[in-house]
């Protein structure tokens, strides 16, 4: 069936480091991908998009890889924050149908000083 | 505007009442959304509604009972409720359903006792 999965549930930084946060998908004809991030008590809060036609896409201090090959998919934060630290969900738009994001398990960034 | 709001932020009900959420957004979006998240989960979706029609039902109980007033608000009906209810209820928009970003708001987390 449909999946969308992420390869480590937490993920430990040290301030001003990078993040790498990595999401792996199993529908070859899925083409449009959210990166959210959940703080604590909070929704989710949109980070950045890609579509299939794109394999890379910059916003601030974030960028989105992905590798259709393989279907992989990636979240590199630079310059690590304490702020950035949250539960980050990938979630696959294609998958249920344009109408329904179908989001991965979530991987918990915890950002030391 | 780029907000979702819901209310209440928080709800403890019994068994036997009735009760409502409530969402609102003023980005002109046609397309509205109640998911369900449990702790350290992704959020599920549960309903879809496009340009006020019910699009989507994930085949939820009817004791949730959504409703769509008008384009900026959308309501969550909540009766005879069981204790593994208990949960946070996400509102979100997008422009409309399709590949679109989804906008959520703070969530109402939900206690059924």
């Amino acid at each position: 069936g449909e999946s969308v999965g992420l390869h480590l549930p937490t993920l430990s930084v040290q301030e001003g480091d990078n993040s790498i946060i990595n999401c792996a998908y199993s529908n070859s004809a899925s083409d449009y991908f959210i990166w959210y991030k959940q703080e604590s008590g909070k929704g989710p809060q949109f980070i950045i998009d890609i579509r299939s036609n794109m394999d890379k896409r910059q916003g601030q201090r974030v960028t989105v890889l992905l590798n259709k090959t393989v279907k992989h998919l990636s979240l590199q934060i630079a310059a690590t924050q304490p702020g950035d630290s949250a539960v980050y969900f990938c979630a696959d738009a294609f998958s249920g149908g344009y109408n329904k994001l179908i989001f991965g398990a979530g991987t918990r960034l915890a950002v030391h000083p | 505007d780029t907000e979702v709001t819901q209310t209440p932020k928080h709800l403890v009900m019994g068994m036997t009442n009735k009760k409502s959420l409530k969402c609102e957004q003023h980005m002109g979006h046609r397309a509205m959304y109640w998911y369900k998240q449990k702790a350290k989960k992704p959020p599920e979706l549960m309903f879809v509604y496009s340009y006020e029609k019910l699009s989507i039902n994930e085949s939820v109980p009817s004791r949730f009972s959504p409703e769509c007033p008008n384009s900026s608000l959308l309501n969550l009906h909540l009766h005879a409720l069981q204790p593994e209810d208990s949960a946070l209820y996400l509102c979100a928009s997008s422009l409309a359903v399709g590949a679109y970003e989804q906008y959520f708001g703070p969530g109402t987390r939900l206690t059924v006792t």
